[in-house]
């Protein structure tokens, strides 16, 4: 069964530190990874997406990498702001048909002043 | 481009009740499809559609029904509403299922309380 679990549940951290989250996966065949932020009350927004190929991919202060042979990804997080207070999950999308996704449950990160 | 929309943002039904929870994208997407959000768990299947006409079941579909009549609209029937189906329920869209350069987009969710 196809499954993505991820680690830590929840973290806290002080404004301004950096913080990684971990994703590791069971997708087979894989096609590619993605990591979502969910804020309160709102729908996920898609932060990045990898393919096979790609072992890094950043957008603005958000960082992915993707270790295809581990199956292993991370999403690091550099000098925190209060916004980025909100859930962080880990998709992964199986090459057959339909693409199915297969979500992770998330790690909720709060960012204190 | 108002993205992705869905109505109601809040619901309370009655055991056994109907309803509809209605989504609309303006985006010419071709694929669509229903997820629900529990507590601790990650984001589960409903149903989807890869286009006007065309539906399948995903993870978990039992006591829900949909249609795809128009790409722009898929709205999701619950049929008897039974408590187990308390949930925060969500509508995307992208422009194929899943590829690898395809970006989700989810609309702001219906929280659905049965009692």
């Amino acid at each position: 069964k196809n499954q993505v679990e991820q680690s830590p549940q929840s973290l806290i951290i002080l404004e301004g530190k950096n913080c990684t989250l971990q994703c590791n996966y069971t997708v087979s065949p894989f096609s590619n990874l993605r990591w979502y932020k969910q804020d309160t009350g709102r729908g996920p927004v898609s932060l990045t997406i990898m393919t096979f190929s790609e072992n890094t991919k950043s957008n603005g202060r958000y960082t992915a990498t993707l270790d295809a042979d581990t199956k292993q990804s991370s999403l690091h997080i550099t000098a925190s702001q209060l916004s980025d207070s909100a859930s962080y999950i880990c998709v992964v999308s199986a090459n057959n048909a339909g693409n199915m996704l297969t979500f992770g449950g998330g790690t909720r990160l709060m960012v204190k002043p | 481009n108002a993205g992705v929309t869905q109505t109601p943002k809040f619901q309370v039904l009655k055991t056994g009740q109907s309803m509809t929870l209605q989504c609309a994208q303006d985006m010419n997407h071709e694929y669509m499809s229903w997820y629900r959000q529990d507590p601790g768990m990650g984001l589960r299947l409903i149903h989807y559609s890869v286009g006007a006409g065309i539906t399948d079941q995903g993870e978990v579909p039992n006591g829900y029904n949909v249609s795809r009549s128009t790409t722009e609209d898929f709205p999701l029937r619950l049929l008897s509403a039974a408590p187990s189906q308390t949930s925060v329920y969500f509508c995307a869209s992208s422009y194929e299922a899943g590829g690898p350069t395809d970006t989700q987009y989810f609309g702001p969710g219906t929280r659905l309380t049965v009692l």
